[in-house]
């Protein structure tokens, strides 16, 4: 059974901090997605990372992928108010076939303070 | 961007009600998903349809849930008797080919009373 875990759970930081959120899971992978939700909303989508040393950018936050370790990592430099949300982490099985369901993290809460 | 669409946003039931969740895949998407997400905890996987047929279900997917593609454009979730801990937040979810991004729609609170 694949498990994904996610450290921290609660992270509180100030703006213009640097911090990492991890992102362990069990089991051989092909394919790993970062997510962002705000309170009460829907899941948007961040990163889609889909090999060994892959690393994507967008704004502060960067997202790399070590599947040997079966880690990854969200990174947030120098970090601003509207990032405060729960963050994401899910695994797709590597059952093979495409459409397998993804396995989730329990999400890191985070807050910015100003 | 293109978007899942999902209806209604807020359903209500009494215990033992059938209920019945839509939603709008975006419209050259192959793969279809739902996934629910109890208050405050992580989401969870339900269960995936492709080629009009279902791909792979999790444990939570019982006899009581299903789901079905009517036509060119829905796809639906069907709970048959509703039990007090299926209340939350149920989001459908489309990709098209490839290993892509997974996109959610806005999601159905079931409240189960």
């Amino acid at each position: 059974e694949l498990k994904v875990e996610q450290n921290p759970l609660f992270l509180s930081m100030q703006e213009g901090k640097n911090y990492t959120i991890y992102c362990n899971y069990s089991t051989t992978s092909d394919r790993l997605y970062w997510y962002r939700q705000d309170p009460g909303k829907s899941l948007e989508s961040l990163f889609v990372l889909l090999s060994n040393g892959a690393v994507k950018q967008e704004g502060r936050l960067m997202a790399s992928l070590d599947t040997k370790a079966r880690l990854s990592t969200l990174h947030i430099t120098a970090a601003v108010h509207d990032l405060s949300a729960t963050y994401f982490c899910a695994v797709a099985s590597d059952a093979g076939g495409g459409a397998d369901g993804l396995t989730f993290g329990k999400g890191t809460h985070l807050i910015i303070q100003p | 961007e293109p978007e899942v669409t999902q209806t209604p946003s807020h359903q209500v039931t009494q215990m033992g009600q059938e209920v019945i969740l839509r939603c709008v895949p975006i419209s050259n998407h192959l793969y279809f998903y739902w996934y629910r997400q109890i208050l405050g905890q992580k989401v969870e996987f339900l269960v995936s349809f492709y080629n009009n047929e279902i791909s792979e279900k999790s444990e939570i997917f019982d006899d009581q849930f299903s789901v079905e593609r009517p036509d060119g454009s829905n796809f639906t979730l069907k709970i048959r008797s509703t039990k007090l801990e299926d209340s939350a937040m149920y989001f459908c979810a489309s990709r098209g080919q490839g290993f892509e991004k997974l996109f959610f729609g806005s999601g159905t609170q079931l409240s189960v009373l």
